[in-house]
């Protein structure tokens, strides 16, 4: 079976922290994701990657950065939390595949608290 | 701009009833791919079908059904005779580009509680 896994379950951090949340996936895939959950507005993506080193933006990459030094491992990282960032973080990955498809495997998601 | 519409934000019915969740859809693409998860009180989201496309198929998985319909770009979900255990908040994606190699794009979801 594929896993992802999150670091933490839970987190709280205070606001100007520097917040690192790790992602590692043990399936070999190409495909590293991050989304954020918020009520109301279901997941939307932050970063993704498909390669060791590469890193695209999502849709609301602000405030954040990524790291993805080793294929297994995709990290997000809060450069200066601030409390609009409280909120779900979900890491999900894929393979790459030939033409299809595969669907994305996603982690059981931290909840980050800023206070 | 892709966007994925679940316009039911919560619904409720009794345990035995059928209850179909509605997903609506724009892209450009002249091929994507289409998903449902569902994400259970744990919090972790599980994966339940994709479709592509090209194929309109309707597909069956015992008490699951969906529906893909192109021209009207919909992508319904119906659960048959409904279970405790189908509580969730259910959510319809679209993939970006590169066959969704660039992420997916999620509708808001769709909160089902089944009542005993």
């Amino acid at each position: 079976d594929v896993k992802v896994t999150q670091s933490s379950r839970y987190l709280v951090k205070r606001t100007g922290e520097k917040v690192f949340l790790e992602c590692v996936q043990d399936m070999d895939h190409e495909n590293m994701f991050w989304y954020r959950q918020d009520p109301g507005l279901g997941l939307r993506l932050i970063y993704f990657s498909y390669d060791v080193k590469m890193k695209e933006k999502g849709d609301i990459p602000e405030g954040y950065s990524v790291s993805r030094e080793k294929k297994e491992r995709f990290s997000l990282i809060l450069e200066s939390a601030s409390t609009n960032q409280t909120s779900m973080y979900l890491c999900a990955s894929s393979l790459m595949g030939t033409g299809a498809y595969t669907e994305a495997f996603f982690g059981q998601g931290t909840r980050l608290t800023v206070v | 701009a892709q966007k994925v519409t679940q316009a039911q934000t919560e619904i409720s019915v009794v345990e035995k009833e059928d209850v179909t969740l509605d997903c609506v859809y724009e892209t450009r693409d002249t091929t994507y791919y289409l998903f449902w998860y569902k994400q259970p009180p744990s919090g972790e989201l599980v994966f339940l079908i994709r479709r592509n496309s090209f194929d309109e198929q309707n597909e069956i998985s015992g008490r699951y059904s969906w529906n893909f319909q192109k021209s009207t770009s919909s992508f319904n979900f119906t659960i048959t005779a409904s279970q405790v255990v189908d509580s969730a908040v259910y959510f319809c994606a679209l993939s970006r580009a590169r066959g969704g190699a660039d992420g997916l794009t999620f509708g808001k979801g769709t909160h089902l509680i089944i009542q005993p």
